[in-house]
């Protein structure tokens, strides 16, 4: 149990472009789930918590604007990277923990995203 | 900032059990020791997660010690599909986000 699907697992998009990723807790419900960002060779940052029916909150440094989640039910956050450049390219990755779970906290598989 | 000191990197012979260390000095009373591995261009994957007595499950032992200052995670029999980055957790348990540190490297050889 405890599963968390993230998609898509890579994207390539031109500079300017907007790119959604969508991450799914499939089997059990996440008020909150947590987006993290992973650069080549370094450990994953968090960027932002995502509560479900309210705003985000954003880590120092990150820009909301840039980087704009919507957890509109218990299963599902999404995190929109707009107008995206190429130093936005990076490995996305996305968290939640099932309530009174004794697996920790489940990761999603990662978005690979590249900007061109 | 990670409240978790690690070794950046160690080896491990195919077939061995490999031990890795962590330090978590600044731990509180109700913080769990988690410990999570990532795979090349995957998500984190759990392992395990203890608050104070040890604990074993079927992928490893987590063993910590009495005063909670630190502890190791133990594979028993180490494989190449082990080669991994490991990384040592604290966290309440609360749903709050876990903060990662460095990790350590770990290379299984043949």
């Amino acid at each position: 149990g405890a599963v968390v699907s993230q998609h898509p697992s890579r994207v390539i998009c031109k500079s300017g472009t907007s790119v959604k990723i969508e991450c799914r807790s499939l089997d059990f419900q996440a008020t909150t789930m947590f987006w993290y960002r992973q650069f080549p060779k370094k450990s994953l940052m968090l960027m932002a918590t995502s509560n479900e029916g309210s705003k985000a909150t954003y880590e120092q440094g990150v820009e909301k604007d840039k980087f704009l989640i919507n957890h509109a039910s218990l299963t599902l956050s999404t995190l929109t990277v707009t107008s995206a450049h190429p130093e936005d390219s990076s490995f996305y990755i996305c968290s939640a923990q099932r309530t009174g779970s004794n697996y920790g906290y489940t990761f999603g598989s990662g978005t690979r995203l590249t900007v061109v | 900032d990670a409240k978790t000191t690690q070794p950046p990197s160690m080896d491990c012979a195919e077939g061995r059990a490999a031990n890795l260390p962590c330090n978590h000095s600044t731990i509180s009373g109700n913080e769990y020791v988690y410990w999570y591995r990532q795979i090349h261009s995957q998500g984190p994957q759990y392992i395990i997660h203890g608050l104070k007595n040890n604990e074993t499950n079927e992928m490893a032992s987590l063993i910590i010690t009495e005063d909670r200052k630190s502890s190791t995670l133990i594979l028993p029999h180490a494989t190449l599909r082990d080669t991994a980055v490991y990384y040592c957790i604290v966290s309440d348990n609360a749903g709050n986000m876990l903060t990662f540190g460095g990790g350590t490297r770990l290379m299984v050889k043949p």
